[in-house]
């Protein structure tokens, strides 16, 4: 069964500091991986994906993921965080090649930044 | 840019009536979901649905729940008698194909009282 592990359920950073979020993952199959962000009362929005092919990937908004299959990872990063930043993040996997497949959520991080 | 639309944005009902959340995927996706959130907890699959019937379903998704796709473009999750432990934000997505991105909606959030 996959899972999904976020490694602290709070971070926070200065304004123009580096951003690190970390996921860690489990799948019995080649995984997809997703990060999605969620501002307060708003919906889902995807930030970033991985599927197959480069291991860094880049998403909106100047965050970048980098899978690491011998880890097992999928850390986000952003070289210099910004207030608007400021948000909840939730790391995702799905078996990809499973279309109907659900995507299975880790517990989410909270990111503060502060000025 | 396509959206993925659900209705209400926010519902009250009372204990042990059945309520029905609305969403209206994006018009080429072809496999549909509904997550929900319980606040302060993560987002929790409930079900999937594709070719209209169910691919695969959680241990939530119990008899209580139901989906349907009655006419072609939108996409229900009815539940049939609410509980209060069932208040949660419910969110439907969709997406073209696998190697594609989930494209959530905004939500619904549900208040059982």
């Amino acid at each position: 069964a996959q899972s999904v592990t976020q490694l602290g359920s709070h971070v926070s950073v200065s304004e123009g500091a580096l951003v690190l979020l970390r996921c860690n993952y489990s799948s019995s199959v080649p995984p997809y991986l997703f990060w999605y962000v969620q501002y307060p009362n708003q919906g889902l929005q995807l930030l970033l994906k991985y599927t197959t092919g480069a291991t860094l990937v880049k998403g909106i908004n100047g965050f970048e993921a980098e899978f690491k299959k011998s880890e097992t990872s999928f850390h986000l990063t952003k070289p210099s965080a910004h207030m608007s930043d400021a948000a909840e993040y939730f790391c995702a996997v799905s078996e990809g090649n499973q279309a109907g497949t659900a995507l299975i959520f880790g517990k989410g991080t909270t990111l503060s930044v502060s000025s | 840019e396509p959206e993925v639309t659900q209705t209400p944005s926010h519902q009250v009902t009372q204990m042990g009536q059945e309520v029905i959340l609305r969403c209206v995927p994006i018009s080429n996706h072809l496999y549909f979901y509904w997550y929900r959130q319980i606040l302060g907890q993560k987002v929790e699959f409930l079900v999937s649905f594709y070719n209209n019937e169910i691919s695969e379903k959680s241990e939530i998704f119990d008899d209580q729940f139901s989906v349907e796709r009655p006419d072609g473009s939108n996409f229900t999750l009815k539940i049939r008698s609410t509980k209060l432990e069932d208040s949660a934000m419910y969110f439907c997505a969709s997406r073209y194909m696998s190697s594609y991105g989930y494209t959530f909606g905004s939500g619904t959030r549900l208040t059982v009282v």
